[in-house]
């Protein structure tokens, strides 16, 4: 069974501070990895996701993460914080299911962003 | 393009009532998935469609929930009847294939 580890439930930046938030994952088969982030009283906006290929990706709002398979991890950073990065972030694994090429997806219990003026 | 749609935005119910959410994929997407999620956790499957079969769910309590996708396309999601403990947000999600669209979720108060 795959699963996700995020360290750090509340993460405070200054503004124009670096960005890291943290996320190791589980995973018997190759895993697609992503990051979504969840703004209060709103769905979930995907911000980045690695699939194959290229292991630093990059996404919407000057996001970005590297996959590094030998730590199992795909930290989500951002040079310079806004306070408009303020909201939580998921990290989230998939895998296949055995039985097809439908896939599932296991979420992390989140990453809450504040960002200090 | 326009995105996933839910309904209501918002309920409150008593323990015991029975209350029902409603799901509009993007369309032309054949995965459609049910997420319950409690406040300060992520969200946690409940079921997951791949046009109108079930794929997955293996973390739904059918003795109380229960959801069905019409046509390969619009889902209800139902609950019968409610406890305290289904208080969260129910979001649904569709996919074309690797990556999920999200609704922004009907929240769920059970009084």
């Amino acid at each position: 069974a795959q699963s996700v580890t995020q360290l750090g439930s509340h993460v405070s930046v200054s503004e124009g501070a670096l960005v890291l938030l943290r996320c190791n994952y589980s995973s018997s088969v190759p895993p697609y990895l992503f990051w979504y982030v969840q703004y209060p009283n709103q769905g979930l906006q995907l911000l980045l996701k690695y699939t194959t290929g290229a292991t630093l990706v990059k996404g919407i709002n000057g996001f970005e993460a590297e996959f590094k398979k030998s730590e199992t991890s795909f930290h989500l950073t951002k040079p310079s914080a806004h306070m408009s990065d303020a909201a939580e972030y998921f990290c989230a694994v998939s895998v296949p299911f055995s039985s097809g090429s439908a896939r599932q997806l296991t979420f992390g219990s989140g990453t809450q962003l504040t960002v200090l003026p | 393009e326009a995105g996933v749609a839910q309904s209501p935005r918002y309920k409150i119910i008593e323990k015991r009532q029975s209350v029902a959410f409603w799901c509009n994929p993007i369309s032309g997407h054949a995965t459609l998935y049910w997420y319950q999620q409690i406040l300060g956790q992520g969200p946690k499957l409940l079921i997951q469609f791949q046009n109108n079969g079930v794929v997955d769910d293996s973390q739904l309590p059918k003795d109380r929930f229960s959801a069905e996708r019409l046509k390969g396309v619009d889902s209800t999601l139902k609950i019968q009847p409610a406890k305290l403990e289904d208080s969260a947000v129910y979001l649904c999600a569709s996919s074309p294939r690797d990556e999920q669209f999200f609704g922004p979720g009907t929240r769920l108060t059970v009084l």
